[in-house]
């Protein structure tokens, strides 16, 4: 069964402190995502990576950025957070190749609050 | 860029009944994907249905299936004989073909069923 998790389920910071949000894959797959989620906005597309190492920006980077030292971890930071980043962030996973649109496995998020 | 747009924050329909979930999209590409994810109340977000954009046959999946109306650039979630299990957030989504088949989501729609 595919198994994507996150660090923390609910997690309370102070501003300005930096955050690390962890994803873990088990499926080996190569592409990876982090979304932000918020009311009446959907979900939108911070960072994902294709490969270990690769990243590449998605709508919303700013103040947020990533790491991928291995295949099956994905980390976002704020690197100083702030309360307009309080939200729900889901991670997901999906693999690189094959046809019919590739199904994007997701994390349980984290509710992250910024006080 | 790709938009998604849910015109419908909330819907409500009575247990065993049919209900239909709008989505419209707006792109300049031929060919995409779109998709219907489900997010359970606390719980993981899951795929739902998956349409290529270039066949033109429905997509249905037990009791769910879309209306994929190209032209129109639309894309609606019909859930007949509608279960308690049922209810949730539902997020239309699109993607491209190429690369990592980064989604695009709409604002979402929250589904309640009624007893």
């Amino acid at each position: 069964d595919v198994k994507v998790t996150q660090s923390s389920r609910y997690l309370v910071k102070r501003t300005g402190e930096k955050v690390f949000l962890e994803c873990v894959q088990d499926m080996d797959h190569e592409n990876m995502f982090w979304y932000r989620q918020d009311p009446g906005l959907g979900l939108r597309l911070i960072y994902f990576s294709y490969d270990v190492k690769m990243k590449e920006k998605g709508d919303i980077p700013e103040g947020y950025s990533v790491s991928r030292e291995k295949k099956e971890r994905f980390s976002l930071i704020l690197e100083s957070a702030s309360t307009n980043q309080t939200s729900m962030y889901l991670c997901a996973s999906s693999r690189l190749a094959g046809g019919g649109g590739r199904t994007q496995y997701f994390g349980p998020g984290t509710r992250l609050t910024v006080l | 860029a790709q938009t998604v747009t849910q015109s419908q924050p909330e819907m409500s329909v009575q247990e065993a009944e049919t209900v239909t979930l709008s989505c419209t999209y707006d792109t300049s590409e031929s060919d995409y994907y779109l998709f219907w994810y489900k997010q359970p109340p606390s719980r993981q977000m899951i795929l739902v249905i998956r349409q290529e954009a270039y066949k033109q046959q429905n997509a249905t999946e037990n009791r769910f299936s879309v209306n994929f109306q190209k032209a129109a650039k639309s894309f609606s979630l019909k859930i007949s004989d509608s279960q308690l299990g049922d209810a949730a957030m539902y997020f239309c989504a699109y993607s491209i073909i190429q690369g990592a088949q980064k989604l695009v989501f709409g604002q979402g729609t929250r589904l309640t069923i009624n007893p």
